[in-house]
Protein backbone atom coordinates (compact mmCIF):
# COMPACT_ATOMS: atom_id res chain seq x y z
CA UNK A 1 0.00 0.00 0.00
CA UNK A 2 1.36 3.53 -1.09
CA UNK A 3 1.01 6.02 1.77
CA UNK A 4 1.68 9.74 2.11
CA UNK A 5 2.90 10.69 5.56
CA UNK A 6 1.99 14.86 6.04
CA UNK A 7 3.89 16.91 8.61
CA UNK A 8 2.66 18.70 10.94
CA UNK A 9 -0.09 17.43 11.84
CA UNK A 10 -1.25 20.82 13.45
CA UNK A 11 0.30 24.37 12.64
CA UNK A 12 -0.74 27.53 14.59
CA UNK A 13 1.28 30.83 12.98
CA UNK A 14 0.49 34.49 13.34
CA UNK A 15 -0.23 36.40 9.98
CA UNK A 16 2.80 37.51 7.88
CA UNK A 17 5.06 34.46 8.87
CA UNK A 18 6.47 31.84 6.49
CA UNK A 19 5.91 28.14 6.83
CA UNK A 20 6.58 24.64 5.13
CA UNK A 21 4.35 21.60 5.31
CA UNK A 22 5.67 18.25 3.67
CA UNK A 23 4.34 15.33 2.04
CA UNK A 24 6.46 12.39 2.18
CA UNK A 25 6.25 8.34 1.15
CA UNK A 26 8.97 5.37 0.31
CA UNK A 27 6.91 5.21 -2.67
CA UNK A 28 7.22 6.42 -5.87
CA UNK A 29 4.05 8.58 -7.41
CA UNK A 30 3.45 9.44 -11.28
CA UNK A 31 2.21 13.10 -9.98
CA UNK A 32 1.07 14.65 -6.53
CA UNK A 33 -1.55 17.14 -5.97
CA UNK A 34 -2.31 19.76 -3.31
CA UNK A 35 -5.47 20.63 -2.17
CA UNK A 36 -6.86 23.30 0.50
CA UNK A 37 -10.45 21.95 2.58
CA UNK A 38 -12.02 24.45 4.83
CA UNK A 39 -14.14 23.46 7.40
CA UNK A 40 -17.55 21.61 6.26
CA UNK A 41 -16.57 21.96 2.76
CA UNK A 42 -15.08 19.92 -0.05
CA UNK A 43 -11.43 19.61 -0.68
CA UNK A 44 -10.37 22.40 -3.58
CA UNK A 45 -7.56 21.48 -5.70
CA UNK A 46 -4.49 24.25 -5.71
CA UNK A 47 -1.48 22.26 -7.78
CA UNK A 48 -0.75 19.37 -9.41
CA UNK A 49 2.80 18.57 -10.07
CA UNK A 50 4.17 16.07 -12.13
CA UNK A 51 7.62 16.15 -13.02
CA UNK A 52 10.60 15.55 -10.55
CA UNK A 53 12.29 18.41 -8.87
CA UNK A 54 9.46 20.88 -10.66
CA UNK A 55 8.45 23.58 -8.49
CA UNK A 56 5.35 25.38 -9.11
CA UNK A 57 4.13 28.73 -7.33
CA UNK A 58 0.73 30.16 -7.20
CA UNK A 59 0.51 34.17 -5.59
CA UNK A 60 2.40 33.39 -2.22
CA UNK A 61 2.40 29.53 -2.82
CA UNK A 62 5.46 27.88 -3.62
CA UNK A 63 4.81 23.77 -4.15
CA UNK A 64 7.89 21.33 -5.03
CA UNK A 65 7.76 17.71 -6.06
CA UNK A 66 11.19 15.89 -4.96
CA UNK A 67 13.53 14.90 -7.82
CA UNK A 68 12.73 11.10 -6.98
CA UNK A 69 8.58 11.57 -7.26
CA UNK A 70 8.40 10.42 -3.61
CA UNK A 71 7.90 13.76 -1.46
CA UNK A 72 6.80 17.11 -1.88
CA UNK A 73 6.44 20.18 0.06
CA UNK A 74 4.18 23.52 -0.26
CA UNK A 75 5.78 26.79 1.46
CA UNK A 76 3.87 29.84 2.11
CA UNK A 77 5.07 33.14 2.25
CA UNK A 78 3.48 36.05 4.48
CA UNK A 79 0.67 33.78 5.53
CA UNK A 80 -2.52 35.57 6.10
CA UNK A 81 -5.92 34.38 7.82
CA UNK A 82 -7.44 33.43 4.71
CA UNK A 83 -4.89 30.29 4.31
CA UNK A 84 -6.42 29.06 7.33
CA UNK A 85 -7.60 25.11 6.22
CA UNK A 86 -6.72 21.56 6.10
CA UNK A 87 -3.56 21.07 3.67
CA UNK A 88 -3.74 17.48 1.89
CA UNK A 89 -1.59 15.96 -0.13
CA UNK A 90 -2.57 13.41 -2.95
CA UNK A 91 -0.41 11.33 -4.79
CA UNK A 92 -1.59 9.58 -8.13
CA UNK A 93 -0.59 5.62 -7.65
CA UNK A 94 1.63 3.82 -10.00
CA UNK A 95 -0.15 0.79 -9.37
CA UNK A 96 -3.99 2.05 -9.58
CA UNK A 97 -3.78 5.71 -11.43
CA UNK A 98 -6.31 6.09 -8.14
CA UNK A 99 -5.26 9.26 -5.91
CA UNK A 100 -3.42 8.19 -2.53
CA UNK A 101 -4.35 11.02 0.55
CA UNK A 102 -2.55 12.00 2.84
CA UNK A 103 -3.88 13.26 6.68
CA UNK A 104 -3.45 16.40 5.97
CA UNK A 105 -1.55 19.57 7.72
CA UNK A 106 -4.38 22.03 9.83
CA UNK A 107 -3.19 25.37 9.14
CA UNK A 108 -4.07 28.27 11.70
CA UNK A 109 -3.06 31.70 11.23
CA UNK A 110 -4.13 34.43 13.35
CA UNK A 111 -4.34 37.56 12.60
CA UNK B 1 -19.33 24.53 -16.53
CA UNK B 2 -19.52 21.39 -14.57
CA UNK B 3 -21.07 21.45 -10.41
CA UNK B 4 -21.69 18.60 -8.20
CA UNK B 5 -24.43 18.55 -5.85
CA UNK B 6 -24.54 16.47 -2.97
CA UNK B 7 -27.70 15.92 -0.32
CA UNK B 8 -28.46 16.01 2.43
CA UNK B 9 -26.08 18.48 3.98
CA UNK B 10 -26.21 16.80 7.14
CA UNK B 11 -27.96 13.77 8.86
CA UNK B 12 -28.21 12.51 12.07
CA UNK B 13 -29.44 9.12 12.22
CA UNK B 14 -29.99 6.41 14.87
CA UNK B 15 -28.22 2.91 14.85
CA UNK B 16 -29.57 0.21 12.51
CA UNK B 17 -31.22 2.72 10.49
CA UNK B 18 -30.62 2.85 6.37
CA UNK B 19 -28.78 4.89 4.91
CA UNK B 20 -29.24 6.67 1.43
CA UNK B 21 -26.60 9.89 0.19
CA UNK B 22 -26.80 11.38 -2.93
CA UNK B 23 -24.63 12.63 -5.86
CA UNK B 24 -25.09 14.14 -9.03
CA UNK B 25 -22.85 15.54 -11.82
CA UNK B 26 -23.95 18.86 -14.09
CA UNK B 27 -21.87 19.57 -17.20
CA UNK B 28 -20.14 16.46 -18.16
CA UNK B 29 -20.60 13.04 -19.28
CA UNK B 30 -19.52 9.70 -18.09
CA UNK B 31 -17.50 10.75 -15.58
CA UNK B 32 -15.39 8.58 -13.09
CA UNK B 33 -17.34 9.45 -9.97
CA UNK B 34 -15.69 8.36 -6.09
CA UNK B 35 -17.18 8.00 -2.48
CA UNK B 36 -14.74 9.28 0.34
CA UNK B 37 -15.23 9.43 4.01
CA UNK B 38 -13.09 11.85 5.85
CA UNK B 39 -13.31 10.99 9.90
CA UNK B 40 -12.87 14.16 11.89
CA UNK B 41 -11.46 16.46 9.19
CA UNK B 42 -8.42 13.96 8.75
CA UNK B 43 -7.43 12.33 5.43
CA UNK B 44 -9.64 10.75 3.02
CA UNK B 45 -10.35 7.09 2.84
CA UNK B 46 -11.75 6.39 -0.90
CA UNK B 47 -14.84 3.69 -0.09
CA UNK B 48 -15.81 3.05 -4.12
CA UNK B 49 -15.41 4.14 -7.48
CA UNK B 50 -17.39 4.13 -10.89
CA UNK B 51 -16.30 4.10 -14.28
CA UNK B 52 -19.66 3.79 -15.62
CA UNK B 53 -23.02 3.21 -15.03
CA UNK B 54 -23.72 0.15 -13.26
CA UNK B 55 -19.81 -0.45 -12.63
CA UNK B 56 -18.89 -0.26 -9.10
CA UNK B 57 -16.06 -0.96 -7.11
CA UNK B 58 -15.01 -1.37 -3.49
CA UNK B 59 -11.74 -0.02 -1.81
CA UNK B 60 -12.81 -0.71 1.87
CA UNK B 61 -14.78 -4.13 3.35
CA UNK B 62 -17.88 -2.51 4.79
CA UNK B 63 -21.47 -2.55 5.44
CA UNK B 64 -21.89 0.05 2.62
CA UNK B 65 -22.53 -0.06 -0.83
CA UNK B 66 -22.61 2.01 -3.47
CA UNK B 67 -25.16 2.20 -6.64
CA UNK B 68 -24.74 4.02 -10.10
CA UNK B 69 -28.25 4.25 -12.23
CA UNK B 70 -27.67 6.69 -14.33
CA UNK B 71 -24.17 7.73 -15.73
CA UNK B 72 -24.32 11.45 -13.53
CA UNK B 73 -25.80 9.77 -10.76
CA UNK B 74 -24.11 8.22 -7.37
CA UNK B 75 -25.82 6.80 -4.73
CA UNK B 76 -24.22 5.67 -1.11
CA UNK B 77 -25.98 3.24 0.90
CA UNK B 78 -26.01 1.35 3.87
CA UNK B 79 -29.37 -1.27 5.56
CA UNK B 80 -28.27 -0.55 9.25
CA UNK B 81 -26.11 1.88 10.22
CA UNK B 82 -23.01 1.50 12.59
CA UNK B 83 -22.20 4.10 14.84
CA UNK B 84 -18.77 4.01 13.69
CA UNK B 85 -20.30 5.23 9.89
CA UNK B 86 -20.40 8.24 11.24
CA UNK B 87 -18.29 11.12 9.39
CA UNK B 88 -18.09 13.66 6.31
CA UNK B 89 -18.63 11.90 3.30
CA UNK B 90 -17.36 13.32 -0.08
CA UNK B 91 -18.33 13.09 -3.34
CA UNK B 92 -15.72 13.43 -6.13
CA UNK B 93 -15.79 13.33 -10.17
CA UNK B 94 -12.70 13.13 -12.93
CA UNK B 95 -12.82 13.28 -16.44
CA UNK B 96 -11.24 9.66 -17.24
CA UNK B 97 -7.58 10.10 -18.73
CA UNK B 98 -5.88 7.05 -20.17
CA UNK B 99 -2.84 6.24 -18.72
CA UNK B 100 -2.68 10.14 -17.56
CA UNK B 101 -3.18 12.70 -14.90
CA UNK B 102 -7.02 12.92 -13.32
CA UNK B 103 -7.97 16.13 -11.52
CA UNK B 104 -10.63 15.36 -9.04
CA UNK B 105 -13.41 17.67 -8.49
CA UNK B 106 -15.18 17.34 -5.09
CA UNK B 107 -18.65 17.73 -3.67
CA UNK B 108 -19.39 19.82 -0.84
CA UNK B 109 -20.00 16.94 1.47
CA UNK B 110 -22.58 15.33 3.69
CA UNK B 111 -22.20 15.47 7.16
CA UNK B 112 -23.21 12.04 8.77
CA UNK B 113 -24.17 11.70 12.58
CA UNK B 114 -25.14 8.05 13.92
CA UNK B 115 -26.29 8.25 17.01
Amino acid sequence: TQLLEQSPQFLSIQEGENLTVYCNSSSVFSSLQWYRQEPGEGPVLLVTVVTGGEVKKLKRLTFQFGDARKDSSLHITAAQPGDTGLYLCAGESTRSEKLVFGKGTKLTVNP
Amino acid sequence: SQTIHQWPATLVQPVGSPLSLECTVEGTSNPNLYWYRQAAGRGLQLLFYSVGIGQISSEVPQNLSASRPQDRQFILSSKKLLLSDSGFYLCAWSVPARGGLETQYFGPGTRLLVL
